[in-house]
């Protein structure tokens, strides 16, 4: 079982350039995740979706854009990439919101914008 | 909004230590997570509780939601618990969100 696969695993880029991040997951979970953190920060949640075509903002969603056509996968688009923007980046997914449904996490993406 | 803070911030220990790891939360929760996020980054979640106490190998988890505080404890530490481990609540109305804190980062020396 593949869980969780995200790609790139790193990638820089330069001011202003787009990208997207992708993330898949094999499990049929209906709710997955985008995280970014930071140096000595808690993940902070960027955006999360409850399900095909059902996407919500998280903390912190500026700057970013998402969409979720399918269960298994869930992009996530840097616009206009900024300094800001350099972080590591976790997909993750679950089954449901009950309270014991564990979050199953990419490897993380790290990302540079230079 | 509810803040995580966890205690200590880098903790180094001989092999064979007993560890405990603190977690301290502002707001009510519906669930309390532990997570262990490996060198090379990836990360996995160890416990989820609500209420007592959880124990899988040599890991034991606790939460007193009257003081709004968990403890993780490794006992028998190895240099392969190596790892930082990351506290994480879904506050009571909150469905769909966890709020993290910042990290332990654990150094079990041979």
């Amino acid at each position: 079982n593949a869980g969780v696969t995200q790609t790139p695993k790193f990638r820089i880029l330069k001011i202003g350039q787009s990208m997207t991040l992708q993330c898949a997951q094999d499990m049929n979970h209906n709710y997955m995740y985008w995280y970014r953190q930071d140096p000595g920060m808690g993940l902070k949640l960027i955006y999360y979706s409850v399900g095909a075509g059902i996407t919500d903002k998280g903390e912190v969603p500026n700057g970013y854009n998402v969409s979720r056509s399918t269960t298994e996968d869930f992009p996530l688009r840097l616009e206009l990439a900024a300094p800001s923007q350099t972080s590591v980046y976790f997909c993750a997914s679950s089954s449901g919101t009950g309270r014991y449904q564990p979050q199953h996490f990419g490897d993380g993406t790290r990302l540079s914008i230079l | 909004k509810n803040e995580v803070e966890q205690s200590p911030q880098n903790l180094t220990a001989q092999e064979g230590e007993f560890i405990t790891i603190n977690c301290s939360y502002s707001v009510g929760i519906s669930a309390l997570h532990w997570l262990q996020q490996h060198p090379g980054g990836g990360i996995v979640s160890l416990f989820m509780l609500s209420s007592g106490k959880k124990k899988h190998g040599r890991l034991i988890a606790t939460i007193n939601i009257q003081e709004k505080h968990s403890s993780l404890h490794i006992t028998a530490s190895h240099p392969r618990d190596s790892a930082v481990y990351i506290c994480a609540v879904r506050s009571s109305g909150s469905a769909r969100q966890l709020t993290f804190g910042s990290g332990t980062q654990l150094t079990v020396l041979p």
